[in-house]
């Protein structure tokens, strides 16, 4: 029973344009969500999170998107860089106080081409 | 360096033997977790701890696995009788619970387990 999912298995943006990752949710006791970006024979480095209780959230140029009611975030980079080139993993967690392992998603491989 | 660390960042050992990996989190955090991730998944909880405390195990922890956190800082995952099928990245994460009761979780680079 995959919880989060990632439906987009790789996306090519490039630079300078902007980057769009999706990332789905069934769980309806999730109320923490956290991207992470991972290089290969890394482990995953936390970029940015968002609470429940907010739909939007910005780190320079970073910003996740929170749709509750469609249960369903989005990762936005802008502009995006080649340095950005990873794959980047969605996670969940909840409810905020009781439960706090992650669900991750099965992650998105994002290519920033020249 | 303040992060996560974890070692040996590399493991290889053949079926049967026992294997322990070791993390070093970040040093005021209170709760340190386990991760496995496989070829193409998103990484899998294993277990974690608050303080030296196990509050939670996942079914992925089979009876082979065992985790300690010794007077609540560093952490150790054994796995004995080690199977083709324990090959993976094993992730050490810690954090400290925010006020608003938020986990914001940091990861090592891992542990890259191949039994052969």
């Amino acid at each position: 029973d995959q919880q989060v999912k990632q439906n987009s298995p790789s996306l090519s943006v490039q630079e300078g344009r902007i980057s769009i990752l999706n990332c789905d949710y069934t769980n309806s006791m999730f109320d923490y969500f956290l991207w992470y970006k991972k290089y290969p024979a890394e482990g995953p480095t936390f970029l940015i999170s968002i609470s429940s209780i907010k739909d939007k959230n910005e780190d320079g140029r970073f910003t996740v998107f929170l749709n509750k009611s469609a249960k369903h975030l989005s990762l936005h980079i802008v502009p995006s860089q080649p340095g950005d080139s990873a794959v980047y993993f969605c996670a969940a967690s909840g409810p905020t106080g009781t439960a706090s392992k992650l669900t991750f998603g099965t992650g998105t491989r994002l290519q920033v081409t020249l | 360096d303040t992060g996560v660390s974890q070692d040996p960042r590399h493991k290889i050992t053949k079926r049967g033997q026992n294997v322990t990996f070791r993390c070093d989190p970040i040093s005021e955090h209170n709760r340190l977790y386990w991760y496995r991730q496989t070829l193409g998944q998103g990484p899998e909880f294993l277990t974690y701890f608050q303080n030296e405390a196990q509050l939670e195990k996942s079914r992925l922890l089979s009876d082979r696995f065992s985790a300690e956190r010794p007077k609540g800082s560093f952490s150790t995952l054994e796995i004995q009788r080690t199977e083709q099928g324990d090959s993976a990245m094993y992730l050490c994460a810690s954090s400290l619970v925010s006020g608003s009761g938020t986990d914001t979780q940091y990861f090592g680079p891992g542990t890259r387990l191949t039994v052969l």
